[in-house]
């Protein structure tokens, strides 16, 4: 079946510094990749969709110069965030659309803790 | 107005016995697709089963089917024989199409039914 890799799976980091997590497509090529963030006990919420050779669309209230998307190939997406602050800590899930089948999979996502 | 509204913030059911999970939709789209995710506390989203709006029959997919009724909105998940490990979180999603310039095709995610299945 089709798989989605994110790495890293956590991350620690201080206030004020990047982070970048990335987002692979194993055995499918995706024109769009989708980065969702996810706070405690709540749903996931979808913050950008990126395609493939172009400028990533963000959802309304979400800093499109803190979070810093890239897609720069059919097999990955990158998202950093930038000068991160506790606030940013969450759980980041991407998923990617299989350019043949249309179908969406899932990365399993990445732990975020700034301190 | 909320596009998913999953009313059931946490359920609780007996093992072996059947448990349904309400979702409810809103949607001016005549095409759209319903799922449903399962998500453990490992983080993973699952995927579960999938409904197209012009899908005449019911979807099932092993102890899985989902209950759609197009003129009410609704797209429940019936879960049978209801074992230790469905206890995680279930999203209901739905499916448009978008048209954001690239035809992205977003989910929109409810917030979600915390299933505990007791022993």
């Amino acid at each position: 079946g089709a798989v989605v890799s994110q790495h890293p799976s956590w991350v620690i980091c201080k206030s004020g510094t990047s982070v970048k997590i990335e987002c692979r497509s194993l055995d499918f090529q995706a024109t769009t990749m989708f980065w969702y963030r996810q706070f405690p006990k709540q749903s996931l919420m979808l913050m950008a969709t990126s395609n493939e050779g172009s400028k990533a669309t963000y959802e309304q209230g979400v800093e499109k110069d803190k979070f810093l998307i890239n897609h720069a190939s059919l097999t990955l997406s990158t998202l950093t965030v930038t000068s991160a602050h506790p606030e940013d800590s969450s759980f980041y899930i991407c998923s990617a659309r299989d350019r043949s089948s249309y179908e969406q999979y899932f990365g399993p996502g990445t732990r975020l803790t700034v301190t | 107005a909320q596009k998913i509204t999953q009313t059931q913030p946490g359920m609780f059911v007996q093992e072996k016995e059947a448990v349904t999970l309400d979702c409810t939709y809103d949607t001016s789209d005549q095409s759209y697709g319903l799922f449903w995710y399962k998500q453990p506390s490992s983080g993973e989203m699952i995927f579960l089963i999938y409904q197209g709006s012009y899908d005449e029959q019911n979807a099932t997919e092993g102890r899985y089917s989902l209950n759609f009724q197009k003129a009410r909105k609704s797209a429940n998940l019936v879960i049978s024989a209801s074992q230790l490990g469905d206890s995680a979180m279930y999203f209901c999603a739905m499916r448009e199409v978008a048209y954001s310039g690239a035809g992205s095709y977003q989910l929109t995610f409810g917030k979600g039914t915390k299933l505990s299945v007791i022993p």
